[in-house]
């Protein structure tokens, strides 16, 4: 079965850092490298924001505007591991942070559970 | 960055009648390799949301022919021709054809 799952979320501090991991299971991000992987949160209002993508072979990287500078995307290909590190935590950035993969263009076919982000003092 | 409009937010409809969801892009979809990355997802209350429909028509395997997407340019829809009771969700258009990726706000489907 093909699964993405999550792991790194808590609660922080504003201006405290975290690291988000996703692992394939069923299948290798390899395998679709030519396509992206991405994360994208939900807010508690329940919208939808992406925040990161990476297209897996190429390494090229994309942030949304909110995030720029503060949120790192990186891969490793050998743990077959997508990874997101975020530092200087606002308390916008609270929310369940999904890991979604391509399977072909423009995909955001297969998602993970998520884990929860709570920045907060 | 590419601002994706829904309409309507709220979407009672009754058993077995049809309900249609619109979306509207702020600039057009069609990426340069002619292809228009725009998609439709539903979310169940504590589920992660599911893709039903890529690139404007194509319905995902497992998804009923009652659901069916439509559209071009900046203008588009997902239509179901008779909602059942699993069909209760908020719906979401999302376009992966410009970077950043962009969603629309959602549109929660309800039984009347």
């Amino acid at each position: 079965e093909v699964q993405l799952v999550e792991s790194g979320g808590g609660l922080v501090q504003p201006g405290g850092s975290l690291r988000l991991s996703c692992k394939a299971s069923g299948f290798t991000f390899d395998h679709y490298g030519n396509y992206g992987v991405h994360w994208v949160r939900q807010t508690p209002g329940r919208d939808l924001e992406w925040v990161s993508g990476i297209l897996w072979n190429r390494g090229l990287k994309g942030y949304a505007d909110s995030v720029k500078g503060r949120f790192a995307i990186s891969r490793d290909n050998g743990k077959d591991s997508l990874f997101l590190q975020m530092n200087n935590l606002r308390a916008d950035d609270t929310a369940l942070y999904y890991c979604v993969t391509d399977r072909e263009a423009g995909g955001m076919d297969v998602w993970g559970q998520g884990t929860t982000v709570t920045v907060s003092s | 960055d590419v601002v994706m409009t829904q309409s309507p937010l709220s979407l009672p409809v009754t058993l077995g009648e049809p309900a249609s969801i619109s979306c509207k892009s702020s600039q057009g979809l069609v990426h340069s390799d002619g292809n228009t990355y725009l998609n439709w997802f539903r979310q169940r209350p504590g589920q992660s949301p599911r893709r039903l429909i890529y690139k404007v028509s194509n319905r995902d395997s497992g998804v009923p022919d009652r659901f069916s997407g439509s559209g071009s340019g900046t203008d588009f829809t997902l239509k179901i021709s008779r909602v059942e009771a699993e069909d209760v969700g908020v719906y979401y258009c999302m376009q992966a054809t410009r970077w950043p990726i962009t969603f629309g706000q959602g549109t929660r489907l309800e039984i009347k």
